[in-house]
């Protein structure tokens, strides 16, 4: 158990539709990253967070948005959904934002988009 | 922007094996370095890290990997795999301001009992 916890493991939902994937940081950490696993794409970077601030973005989706509260939680909300968005979606959560820093990794959710 | 290669897509080996999974990334400025392995069904765990220091890097498991900047890659090995070795093992490079993680592609190990 890496201490991030995400909600919820799965999701069903129809093209078209909007959806909100939420992450809880390890304790004490600060920064929040959202990552995409998928077939086709493999693992790719999405955007991070750092102390509720936009830290870093990659190829995240203008459909997609994500923010970061003040109790340090993250949600990534994913509109108009398109098959092509299936996929398991990771957090993970480090110390600091940048430099060597670890990242531990959640449980994911995985995306279903029928 | 960081690229990474990883060059065996799929792995079989029989238990008592030696391993060796190729690495190379392509960004030539100060790096840090992971492996992180995904069991079937689960999420992402780191198996050992480079940051400074010492090459040679020694991380959970039994595995290790060296680090060879002249040739920017930093391969993963272990001397004798066994079955619960089975997974998926990625590496991946840092960089940028945020330090995200850029993964390869991804190695498939199956290990027969």
């Amino acid at each position: 158990d890496s201490g991030v916890t995400q909600t919820p493991k799965h999701l069903i939902t129809a093209t078209g539709q909007r959806v909100t994937l939420r992450c809880s940081p390890r304790s004490g950490d600060l920064s929040v990253y959202w990552y995409q696993q998928s077939l086709d794409q493999g693992l790719q970077f999405l955007i991070q967070y750092y102390n509720g601030e936009e830290r870093a973005k990659g190829n995240i989706l203008e459909r997609f948005s994500a923010q970061q509260f003040p109790d340090l939680h993250s949600e990534l909300n994913l509109s108009s959904l398109e098959l092509g968005d299936s996929a398991l979606y990771f957090c993970a959560s480090s110390v600091v934002g940048g430099g060597p820093n670890e990242q531990f990794f959640g449980p994911g959710t995985r995306l279903t988009v029928l | 922007a960081q690229s990474v290669s990883q060059h065996n897509h799929h792995v079989i080996l029989s238990e008592a094996a030696s391993l060796e999974l190729g690495c190379n990334y392509s960004y030539g400025g100060t790096v840090n370095l992971f492996w992180y392995v995904q069991y079937p069904g689960q999420h992402l765990q780191l198996l050992l890290k480079y940051f400074s220091g010492d090459p040679l890097v020694k991380g959970i498991k039994g595995f290790e990997a060296e680090f060879i900047k002249s040739k920017f890659s930093f391969n993963l090995r272990k001397p004798s795999v066994q079955w619960s070795d089975t997974a998926e093992y990625f590496c991946a490079p840092t960089g940028g301001a945020g330090n995200m993680l850029t993964f390869g592609g991804g190695t498939r190990l199956m290990v027969k009992p």
